[in-house]
């Protein structure tokens, strides 16, 4: 049973451009969660998805940042235009009913 | 609204000692409490969870926490440290919200163990 699969491990971006970091979840899990962890800041949830759904985007930044879960296919964090502040690990977490969350292993990111 | 705090962001010890790792809570509504080690550049891995019943609950890796109510803690201990126990460890609390909150979790800012010979 693998586990939470994200990717790219490590990606590199200019200011301006794209990120678009992804996400499979757990087999059987249909709930994901997305956290950033910032330098000296800890981990901060930002969005919760289930399929085709956005449950809570309470953490998300209002601008530039967006998140989908497809019917078909992994979740997907999307940031438009970064800047250097995005620079960040970002992590995808997948939940079962019993409670907890099982983390992935998270993609780097960095603007230059 | 939940929050965590751990105290001491940086903790040490000698191998073989006791590991002690502290962490209150604040939750208006009975929390689900668990622990994270994260290990460099790697992702959390969940050590143990307390969501109902029995309140000292045992985790892989031989580290084991005590829910204490009336002290709002949850603090990690593992009776001995091993050096392979060097990381990152996280607190972190949720509430059940009718299933669909479990991995909404508010994260402690963590507290690094190291282990020395």
């Amino acid at each position: 049973n693998a586990g939470v699969m994200q990717n790219p491990r490590h990606l590199v971006r200019r200011r301006g451009q794209e990120a678009r970091l992804r996400c499979s979840p757990m087999k059987g899990h249909s709930h994901v969660y997305w956290y950033r962890q910032l330098p000296e800041e800890g981990l901060k949830f930002m969005v919760y998805l289930q399929k085709e759904n956005i449950i809570d985007e309470s953490g998300m930044p209002k601008e530039r940042f967006s998140a989908e879960f497809p019917k078909e296919g992994p979740s997907i964090l999307r940031i438009q235009q970064v800047v250097r502040g995005d620079s960040a690990a970002y992590f995808c977490a997948s939940s079962p009913p019993t409670g907890g969350a099982f983390f992935g292993q998270g993609t780097r990111l960095t603007v230059v | 609204a939940q929050s965590v705090t751990q105290l001491g962001s940086h903790v040490s010890v000698s191998e073989g000692a006791l590991v002690l790792l502290r962490c209150n809570y604040s939750s208006s509504v009975p929390p689900y409490l668990f622990w994270y080690v994260q290990y460099p550049n790697q992702g959390l891995q969940l050590l143990l969870k307390y969501t109902t019943g029995a309140t000292l609950v045992k985790g892989i890796n031989g580290f084991e926490a005590e829910f204490k109510k009336s002290e709002t803690s949850f603090h990690l201990t593992k009776p001995s440290a091993h050096m392979s126990d060097a990381a990152e460890y996280f607190c972190a609390v949720t509430i059940n919200a009718g299933g669909t909150s479990y991995g909404k979790l508010t994260f402690g800012q963590g507290t690094i163990l190291t282990v020395h010979p």
